[in-house]
């Protein structure tokens, strides 16, 4: 099971439209967790952190974590053509010093 | 806001070459890494760094070293480049002890060519 694990797509998704990413993790002991924007030829660029269970808003960007279940997910409302990116889900391990695990990003494509 | 700068964009380098790659962070931050991205296989750890002059092997440390002398600068040699490690080059920093909390920022990348 990897670390870090995201479906691939891409995901299609009409302009105006609400785009749905989704992330689950396997270390139960994850403190911070974030959400990378990733244009093609790009360095990933961060967009969200979330750090407690619910939900946290940002402009047309919603995160919400469920630490429960493991998951993290990432809404785009109003989805806009310049959203098509990969969206990289990262998660900070508590031990072993400060590394981030990235999950392997889900591309999204949405449609004019 | 944070800068990370790295100093080439693109990078051809031909086999057996002793090549450099460095980053430079403006913002004070304690911990460095370098990744390298390829098609399908998603970011990858080589090497960090949470001090001057202290680095930890990543996942992928092999044909690499690294260098940090300076807390703002922390360095990635390819001792003797191979093909196969033709790939794009991200460095990455984020703050120290509270670096559990932080998220990682990224300079633009180096796209390196070994020929």
């Amino acid at each position: 099971q990897k670390e870090v694990e995201q479906n691939s797509g891409p995901l299609s998704v009409p302009e105006g439209a609400i785009a749905s990413l989704n992330c689950t993790y396997s270390d139960r002991v994850s403190q911070s967790f974030f959400w990378y924007r990733q244009y093609s030829g790009k360095s990933p660029e961060l967009i969200m952190s979330i750090y407690s269970n619910g939900d946290k808003e940002d402009g047309r960007f919603t995160a919400q974590l469920n630490k429960a279940s493991q998951y993290v997910s990432l809404l785009i409302r109003d989805s806009q053509p310049s959203d098509s990116a990969t969206y990289l889900c990262a998660v900070n391990k508590p031990t072993g010093g400060f590394k981030t695990i990235f999950g392997a990003g889900t591309r999204l494509f949405v449609k004019a | 806001d944070v800068k990370v700068t790295q100093s080439s964009r693109y990078l051809v380098k031909r086999t057996g070459e002793k090549v450099f790659l460095e980053c430079v962070q403006d913002m004070d931050h304690e911990n460095m890494f370098w990744y390298r991205q390829d098609p399908g296989l998603g970011l990858r750890l080589i090497y960090f760094s949470y001090d001057v002059k202290m680095k930890e092997k990543g996942d992928i440390p092999e044909g690499y070293s690294v260098s940090r002398e300076k807390k703002e600068r922390f360095s990635l040699i390819l001792e003797s480049a191979s093909t196969n490690q033709t790939s794009m080059y991200l460095c990455a920093s984020s703050l120290g002890q509270a670096g559990r909390f932080q998220p990682q920022h990224f300079g633009d990348g180096t796209r390196l060519s070994i020929l």
